[in-house]
């Protein structure tokens, strides 16, 4: 059974700063890997696929990593700013989508 | 293009009571999921939907069921609702493409259910 971990739970950083999140999962026969950010109260708005033939993705300020053989992906956020502050969750696609619990990122102004 | 449309947004129920969750898309894609997502928890896969006319339980079906009514619609039911189905539910969709899924998924916007 798939197992989604993501670490830190909870970063809290002043602005400008680059960060990682850091998503793991158990089984690496995946299709892609998917991150996504959640704000307080509203749905998931998808940010990077990675297909499972992919080391990473880039988009704007945001670069994700695929590395399936250790079973892990990374999401860097460059010159992160207080807009960023949601919660990150990453999902590993195989049978079926498997989410981790999310990083709750806190951008001070 | 509305994407993945959700209704109700909030619901309050009693225990006991029955409701549908509706979700709707016009995205024209094959595969539909339902989701719930509780603190700590994460979200946990609860019935999905491969095509239209198929369903298949997920992670924790105990206590719903499901309709693909059309490609367009995919319910979720709960028949007799608990206090321990207090969720934010949420519908996705995704296309399938060759028989793989390597497309991205998109989200409603979510259902916060209460149960007393």
């Amino acid at each position: 059974k798939q197992e989604v971990t993501q670490i830190p739970a909870a970063l809290s950083v002043p602005e400008g700063e680059n960060l990682v999140l850091n998503c793991s999962f158990t089984d690496s026969a995946i299709y892609n890997l998917q991150w996504f950010r959640q704000d307080p109260g509203k749905g998931l708005t998808s940010l990077l696929l990675i297909q499972s033939s992919q080391r990473e993705q880039t988009s704007g300020r945001l670069n994700a990593s695929l590395d399936k053989s250790s079973g892990r992906s990374t999401l860097y956020i460059a010159a992160s700013q207080p807009g960023d502050s949601a919660t990150y969750l990453c999902a590993a696609y195989g049978q079926n989508f498997v989410f981790g619990p999310g990083t709750r990122l806190s951008v001070l102004p | 293009n509305a994407g993945v449309t959700q209704t109700p947004k909030f619901q309050v129920l009693k225990t006991g009571q029955s409701m549908t969750l509706q979700c709707a898309q016009d995205m024209n894609h094959n595969s539909m999921y339902w989701y719930r997502q509780d603190p700590g928890m994460g979200l946990r896969l609860i019935y999905y939907s491969a095509s239209e006319g198929t369903t298949d339980k997920g992670e924790v079906p105990n206590g719903y069921n499901v309709s693909r009514l059309n490609k367009r619609e995919f319910s979720l039911r709960l028949e007799s609702a608990a206090p321990s189905q207090t969720s934010v539910y949420f519908c996705a969709v995704r296309p399938r493409t060759g028989g793989v899924m390597n497309t991205e998924a998109f989200f409603g916007q979510g259902t916060r259910l209460t149960v007393v």
